[in-house]
């Protein structure tokens, strides 16, 4: 089974409008960590926001928030006010356990903000 | 903080070469990843270092891959014989020690097999 889901091969947002995608992931360790991760056409991998299994609140940092559902096992990210250098591809991905060693990877989701 | 640093850029050799990529991680993390990543793909993960020790391997590296990290600081990943198949991104990572601590990436080393 994979680790991390995400169904949506391509997403289209507006900008200034805001867009949320998917992320379910696969785990019966407790603990865990998931992360967001930003890959624009340039090729470099950028971290965008961190929430942890245990986390009581769903996390935010600036315009991305992430809606955490642990009984759905769902990690969705919000962008909110979408601009146009939001344009890129976006992964999530889970470290298993509190002293996990590997990163798991879902297949990403490519975002294009239209103008 | 410079960044996550890899070398070269890109590499393009005949199959059945062997190619040697180097990462330069943040100086002061201690944890080190090799990734593999294809066209449409999320990264693979390969190996993983703690400090110097090489701490666990996936079962997608062959024994035509091996990794090092000497003295804790900068790695290489070799890769043997190469195939058609190992062209792909190879991206390198470092963070530290902590359950919230994210990876920080480098820009990755492109590798193209004739």
């Amino acid at each position: 089974a994979q680790k991390i889901t995400q169904t949506q091969p391509g997403m289209f947002v507006q900008e200034k409008e805001a867009v949320t995608l998917d992320c379910t992931y696969d785990t019966s360790d407790p603990s865990y960590g998931l992360f967001w991760y930003k890959q624009p056409s340039s090729g470099e991998m950028i971290f965008l926001i961190y929430q942890g299994s245990y986390d009581q609140q769903n996390a935010t940092e600036g315009r991305y928030s992430l809606n955490f559902q642990k009984a759905r096992k769902s990690a969705n990210l919000v962008i909110s006010a979408s601009q146009l250098g939001d344009s890129a591809m976006y992964f999530c991905a889970m470290r298993e356990g509190f002293y996990g060693n590997q990163f798991y990877f879902g297949t990403g989701t490519s975002l294009t903000v239209i103008p | 903080d410079t960044g996550v640093s890899q070398n070269p850029r890109h590499k393009i050799t005949k199959r059945g070469q062997n190619v040697t990529f180097r990462c330069d991680p943040i100086s002061e993390h201690n944890r080190l990843y090799w990734y593999r990543q294809t066209l449409g793909q999320g990264p693979e993960f390969l190996t993983y270092f703690q400090n110097e020790a090489q701490l666990e391997k996936s079962r997608l590296l062959s024994d035509r891959f091996s990794a090092e990290r000497p003295k804790g600081s900068f790695s290489t990943l070799e890769i043997q014989r190469t195939e058609q198949g190992d062209s792909a991104m190879y991206l390198c990572a470092s963070s530290v020690t902590g359950s919230n601590q994210p990876q920080h990436f480098g820009d990755g080393t492109r590798l193209s097999i004739l």
